[in-house]
């Protein structure tokens, strides 16, 4: 079974600071990853994706995500928030094997103090 | 590409109607899913389409819940005999090869 877990519920950062969401996922083949970002009221957003390849992947508004086998983690950074990163962020992990169907973490709202 | 568009956006319900949502996906996208989020929650998988073909359900998915895709375009996903229990934002994504983009949802509220 697939399952993803992110252990902070909520994370409160400055705006200008470094920020860092964690996800630790489980999935019994090749998985795919995804982060998806959630405003208040509003459908999901694609942040970024890794199907293979280089494991630090690039995504938009300028976060990024490193893919690690060996812990089974997909763990998201940005160097720097704004106030307009203040939201809900989902993980999440499917793949070929169970029809790209996404499990996704219980998410972690970002709250950003000016 | 005008994205994935859902209707309608808000729904009140009483306990006991039926209620139907519409999904259309961005075109050319042969898969369809449908997910539900329940406040404070990520969204649980219900079912998804590829092109008209019913390919998964979940057990979340009671008898009372049915999903169709005629023609392989549009869906819908049809609640029998609501139940407080159904309250949530229904999401509907699309994707035509890994990456599933989602609609804004709707939020069903059973009253």
């Amino acid at each position: 079974a697939q399952s993803v877990t992110q252990p902070d519920i909520h994370i409160t950062v400055s705006e200008g600071a470094s920020l860092e969401l964690r996800c630790n996922y489980s999935y019994g083949a090749t998985p795919y990853l995804f982060w998806y970002v959630q405003s208040p009221g509003q459908g999901l957003q694609l942040l970024l994706k890794y199907f293979s390849g280089d494991t630090l992947v690039q995504g938009i508004k300028g976060f990024e995500a490193e893919f690690k086998r060996s812990q089974s983690s997909f763990n998201l950074r940005k160097p720097s928030v704004h106030w307009s990163d203040a939201a809900e962020y989902f993980c999440a992990v499917g793949g070929k094997a169970a029809g790209n169907k996404l499990t996704f973490g219980g998410g972690t709202r970002v709250l950003v103090k000016p | 590409d005008t994205g994935v568009s859902q209707n309608p956006r808000h729904k009140i319900t009483k306990r006991g109607q039926n209620v139907t949502f519409r999904c259309d996906p961005i075109s050319e996208h042969n898969r369809l899913y449908w997910y539900r989020q329940t406040l404070g929650q990520g969204p649980e998988f219900l079912t998804y389409f590829q092109n008209e073909a019913q390919l998964e359900k979940s057990r979340l998915l009671s008898d009372r819940f049915s999903a169709e895709r005629p023609k392989g375009s549009f869906s819908t996903l049809e609640i029998q005999r609501t139940e407080q229990g159904d309250s949530a934002m229904y999401l509907c994504a699309s994707a035509h090869s890994g990456e599933q983009y989602f609609g804004p949802g709707t939020r069903l509220t059973v009253t």
